[in-house]
C-alpha cells in the first residue's frame, strides 16, 4: 500500500529558482491538500482540491500554485523561491470532508 | 476564526507515568475532532476521530475524550515508543464542502525508560 507519495524528500534551492513538489495517491481520494509545517506554527494549509479540475486557496497560498488534472496527482509549484518558503511540506488526501486525512512523509525544502 | 490550542507544548514522562494532553478549540458547531501522531521525519498518522461530546475512543495505551470545549488524550502507563508529537485538528466551516482542517501546534511527548 503506497498511500500518499511525495517526491523529492529533500531539496535545496537558491532564491528565485522555481520547482515542483510532487504528490501522488493511489487510494482514489477526491480531496487532496498541501500543508507547510514550521516550528511553533503547526500545519498550515496552502492549497487544496476537492476533485480533478477543482482547486482553492488555503491559509497561506502566496508564492505557490497548484493544479489537479487527475484524481491521483496534486503537484505544488513554487514560482520564485524565497527564504521564507524554507519549510517541510506535506501532502494529504481523504475520501470526504468529514474523514481523516492521510499524509505523505513530506518534502524538506531549504531556500538559500 | 477557528482556533485550536494544545497544551502543554512539551511533556516528559517516565515510563509507566500516566498523563493527559489537552486540545481546546473555539469553533462554531463542532463537526468532529481528529487526533494524529507524528514521528520525527514522518507525516502525521491518524489516531482517532471524535464527533460528539462525551464520546471516547481507545487504542492500546491511548484514550481520547471529547467535551464541548476541549479534548483530552490520556496516555496510560506510557512506553518509550509512545514518544512522538501529538496533533489535534478540527474541520473548519463548510466552504464548498471542503471543511479544511485547522491544526494545533502539537504536544511533543518524550517517555524516558
Amino acid at each position: 500500500n503506497a498511500g500518499v507519495t511525495q517526491t523529492p524528500k529533500f531539496q535545496v534551492l537558491k532564491t528565485g529558482q522555481s520547482m515542483t513538489l510532487q504528490c501522488a495517491q493511489d487510494m482514489n481520494h477526491e480531496y487532496m491538500s498541501w500543508y507547510r509545517q514550521d516550528p511553533g506554527m503547526g500545519l498550515r494549509l496552502i492549497h487544496y482540491s476537492v476533485g480533478a479540475g477543482i482547486t482553492d486557496q488555503g491559509e497561506v497560498p502566496n508564492g505557490y500554485n497548484v493544479s489537479r488534472s487527475t484524481t491521483e496527482d496534486f503537484p505544488l509549484r513554487l514560482l520564485s523561491a524565497a527564504p521564507s518558503q524554507t519549510s517541510v511540506y506535506f501532502c494529504a488526501s481523504r475520501t470526504a470532508s468529514n474523514q481523516p486525512q492521510h499524509f505523505g512523509d513530506g518534502t524538506r525544502l531549504s531556500i538559500l | 476564526e477557528d482556533q485550536v490550542t494544545q497544551s502543554p507544548e512539551a511533556l516528559r514522562l517516565q515510563e509507566g507515568e500516566s498523563s493527559s494532553l489537552n486540545c481546546s478549540y473555539t469553533v462554531s458547531g463542532l463537526r468532529g475532532l481528529f487526533w494524529y501522531r507524528q514521528d520525527p521525519g514522518k507525516g502525521p498518522e491518524f489516531l482517532f476521530t471524535l464527533y460528539s461530546a462525551g464520546e471516547e475512543k481507545e487504542k492500546e495505551r491511548l484514550k481520547a475524550t471529547l467535551t464541548k470545549k476541549e479534548s483530552f488524550l490520556h496516555i496510560t502507563a506510557p512506553k518509550p515508543e509512545d514518544s512522538a508529537t501529538y496533533l489535534c485538528a478540527v474541520p473548519g466551516p463548510s466552504s464548498g464542502s471542503a471543511r479544511q482542517l485547522t491544526f494545533g501546534s502539537g504536544t511533543q511527548l518524550t517517555v524516558l525508560p
